[in-house]
C-alpha cells in the first residue's frame, strides 16, 4: 500500500504569491490532517478532516490558509498570499479510524518564501 | 490548551549507552504517538502507545495515562539512533496531535 504522499516537495515563492500544497492519504483512511513545522514552534495542527469534513480549521492560521479536502484520496492546501514568515515544511497526515488513531505522515513540502 | 513537556531537549550518548526520553502532558490523553524524525525532515511512526509497555527491537515506549506521561528508552545506542525523537499525544475530543519540541539525540563512537 502506497503511504501519505505530498507533492511538490520543495517550493520557493516570492512575497505575495499563491501556492498550493497537495497531499494524498493512505487509501481507505478517513482523517486527514495538516501540520506546519518550524524551529521555534515545532509541528502545530493547521487543519483536521474527517471523512472530507473541516473540523479543524487552525484557529490562528485561518485568515491566509485554506484546506480543502476535495474528495476522500485528495487534499489541497492552499496560502494566500504568502509572507516570509510562512516559510516552513508542510506535513499532511492520515489514520485509519473515527478520532484518535495512529498517525501516518508523508514526507512534506519545504517552503520558502522570499 | 494542551501542552507537551519532552525532555531533555538535547542528549549525547556514547554508542552502547542506554537512554531514557521522557515526555509529559497537562490534559488527559486519548493516544500518543512516538515519532524518529529524519535529517529531511520525514516522521517516521516508532509507537503508537496510548497506554502500557509497547517493544521494538531496542526501543520500548511506557505510557502511564493517570500520571499524564510517556517515555521513550533505548537501550544499547547505536550511531544510527541519532536524530529528533518527538512525542505527540491526542486529547479526549480526538482534534490532532500535540507535538513536544523533541530531543535531539547524538551517538557517537
Amino acid at each position: 500500500d502506497a503511504g501519505v504522499t505530498q507533492t511538490p516537495r520543495h517550493e520557493v515563492a516570492e512575497k505575495g504569491q499563491t501556492i498550493i500544497l497537495k497531499c494524498e492519504p493512505v487509501s481507505g483512511h478517513n482523517d486527514l490532517f495538516w501540520y506546519r513545522q518550524t524551529k521555534i514552534q515545532g509541528l502545530e495542527l493547521l487543519s483536521y478532516f474527517r471523512s472530507k469534513s473541516l473540523m479543524e480549521d487552525g484557529g490562528a492560521f485561518k485568515d491566509r490558509f485554506k484546506a480543502e479536502m476535495l474528495n476522500s484520496s485528495f487534499s489541497t492546501l492552499k496560502i494566500q498570499p504568502t509572507e516570509p514568515k510562512d516559510s516552513a515544511v508542510y506535513l499532511c497526515a492520515s489514520s485509519g479510524t473515527g478520532g484518535g488513531g495512529e498517525q501516518y505522515f508523508g514526507p512534506g513540502t519545504r517552503l520558502t518564501v522570499l | 490548551g494542551q501542552q507537551v513537556q519532552q525532555s531533555p531537549a538535547s542528549l549525547v550518548l556514547q554508542e552502547g549507552e542506554n537512554a531514557e526520553l521522557q515526555c509529559n502532558f497537562s490534559t488527559s490523553l486519548n493516544s500518543m504517538q512516538w515519532f524518529y524524525q529524519r535529517p529531511e525532515g520525514s516522521l517516521v511512526s516508532l509507537f503508537y502507545n496510548p497506554s502500557g509497555t509497547k517493544q521494538s527491537g531496542r526501543l520500548t515506549s511506557t505510557t502511564v495515562i493517570k500520571e499524564r506521561r510517556s517515555s521513550l528508552h533505548i537501550s544499547s545506542s547505536q550511531i544510527t539512533d541519532s536524530g529528533t525523537y518527538l512525542c505527540a499525544m491526542e486529547g479526549n475530543y480526538a482534534q490532532g496531535l500535540t507535538f513536544g519540541l523533541g530531543t535531539r539525540v547524538s551517538v557517537f563512537p
